[in-house]
């Protein structure tokens, strides 16, 4: 099973957004709507962001927020902090025989 | 405050076996579906295998299918992962991770273990 596709990494500066695409296929992220976002500080455990496509767990700052369109997903982090620098995932079920799959995995650095 | 404390890890040669284990506190051990991830030295996230609330329905990453067991004990709050005939492209820090939903199977994994790295080398 092939990783969802995320690019490598994505910079803005401080208090800009950016948006981290996570593309799949009907098989996964476009045809079903159970795709989370992870956050991941180095050497940390990654932390859940956001859920069911566009939800967000409580305490997860609203700065970050999820959609989808077709077979992407994505996530937008508004008003980029230095504390935002961190990888990114994203995740979703598939009907491939591999139960969930995860993205590559984006690096996202504040200027 | 839920808690996950994975152990087990180490280094182990080619071929070898190796049981991990994940502690849980602080929550309905035996109300929630676990996971398990890893990660490679350096590289993205790798959905492992879960098991269901009760212990009756596992599912595994193509990857480990045939090689790894996931099992769990609600009397001791306990999930483990045993690993067999490891390669050393099994070489990863191993998370186990709890389902938000608990018997929902949505993949949402709201806590995490710190987690337990295993190096398979000879």
């Amino acid at each position: 099973q092939s990783a969802l596709t995320q690019p490598a990494s994505v910079s803005g500066s401080p208090g800009q957004s950016i948006t981290i695409p996570c593309t799949g296929t009907s098989r996964d992220v476009g045809g079903y709507n159970q795709v989370s976002w992870y956050q991941q500080h180095p050497g940390k455990a990654p932390k859940l962001i956001i859920y069911d496509v566009t939800k967000r767990p409580s305490g997860v700052s609203n700065r970050f927020s999820g959609s989808k369109s077709v077979n992407t997903a994505s996530l937008t982090i508004s008003g980029l902090q230095s504390e935002d620098e961190a990888d990114y995932f994203c995740k979703s079920y598939t009907t491939n025989s591999t139960l969930y799959v995860f993205g590559t995995g984006t690096r996202v650095t504040v200027l | 405050q839920v808690q996950l404390v994975e152990s087990g890890g180490g280094v182990v040669q080619p071929g070898r076996s190796l049981r991990l284990s994940c502690a849980a506190s602080e929550f309905i051990f035996s109300n929630y579906a676990l996971h398990w991830v890893r990660q490679a030295p350096g590289k993205g996230l790798e959905w492992v295998a879960l098991i269901s609330y009760d212990g009756k329905n596992n599912y595994y990453a193509d990857s480990v299918k045939g090689r790894f067991t996931v099992s769990r004990d609600n009397s001791k709050n306990t999930l483990f992962l045993q690993m067999s005939s490891l390669r050393p492209e099994d070489t990863a820090v191993y998370y186990c991770a709890r389902e938000m939903y608990g018997g929902l199977l949505r993949g949402y994994l709201d806590y995490w273990g710190q987690g337990t790295l295993v190096t398979v080398s000879s």
